[in-house]
């Protein structure tokens, strides 16, 4: 079974600071990629996605994620956070061939200080 | 547009007493349907899945069960609950021959006492 690892478990950054939160997974195949995020008080939601095409995909907020698939990883980057950022992101990844099934790491918090 | 609803919100329950969490989705035909729960620090465990009405799989052993008696109805549920059950619990839908990409509810903050 595929396995997600997210190597930060709290990131607190000051405003204006660029962001990378690490997400690698385990499995050797075709892979459908996500980031999910969940803002205080709301409900989880997704980020973006990546299925196939160009490995670079950019979501909401200005967030993009970079699949390179030697390493195994599908980071999380924004050039310049802002104190709205706060929240928990989940990295997912799920197998084409049974897409119902998404692994999802153990996510990050991410405290922006104003 | 699609929306996923799901209740109660919040609930506190003795051990030993049955539990009945639901969640529809409205807006779409013959979603993927899945229970999810989430730990702190510990991210989201499937729980269960349904891809029709009537069918279940599930994931891991437990003191659960779910079940689906409409295309867009899908319920977790408990004959005795333990202390071990208590967390916060995740209705999702996704597409049917999507990507698997998730929408999910609000959840339901489960306390057993």
């Amino acid at each position: 079974a595929q396995s997600v690892s997210q190597h930060n478990h709290h990131v607190i950054l000051s405003e204006a600071a660029s962001l990378e939160l690490g997400c690698n997974y385990s499995y050797g195949g075709t892979v459908n990629l996500f980031w999910y995020v969940q803002y205080p008080g709301q409900h989880l939601q997704l980020l973006l996605k990546y299925f196939s095409g160009d490995p670079l995909v950019k979501g909401i907020k200005g967030f993009e994620a970079e699949f390179i698939k030697s390493k195994f990883s599908f980071n999380l980057r924004k050039p310049s956070v802002q104190w709205s950022d706060t929240a928990e992101y989940f990295c997912a990844v799920n197998l084409p061939t049974n897409a119902g099934k998404s692994t999802f790491g153990d996510g990050t918090t991410l405290t922006v200080k104003p | 547009s699609q929306t996923i609803h799901q209740w109660p919100a919040t609930l506190v329950q003795p051990v030993g007493s049955p539990l009945s969490l639901e969640c529809t989705v409205e807006g779409t035909s013959n979603p993927n349907l899945y229970w999810y729960r989430q730990a702190a620090g510990r991210g989201l465990q499937l729980l269960f899945y349904s891809v029709g009405i009537g069918q279940i799989s599930s994931e891991v052993p437990q003191n659960l069960s779910a079940s689906r008696p409409q295309d867009r109805q899908f319920i977790l549920s408990s004959k005795k609950l333990l202390l071990s059950d208590s967390g916060f619990y995740l209705c999702a839908w996704s597409r049917t021959g999507g990507h698997g990409e998730l929408f999910f509810g609000e959840g339901s903050r489960l306390t057993v006492l």
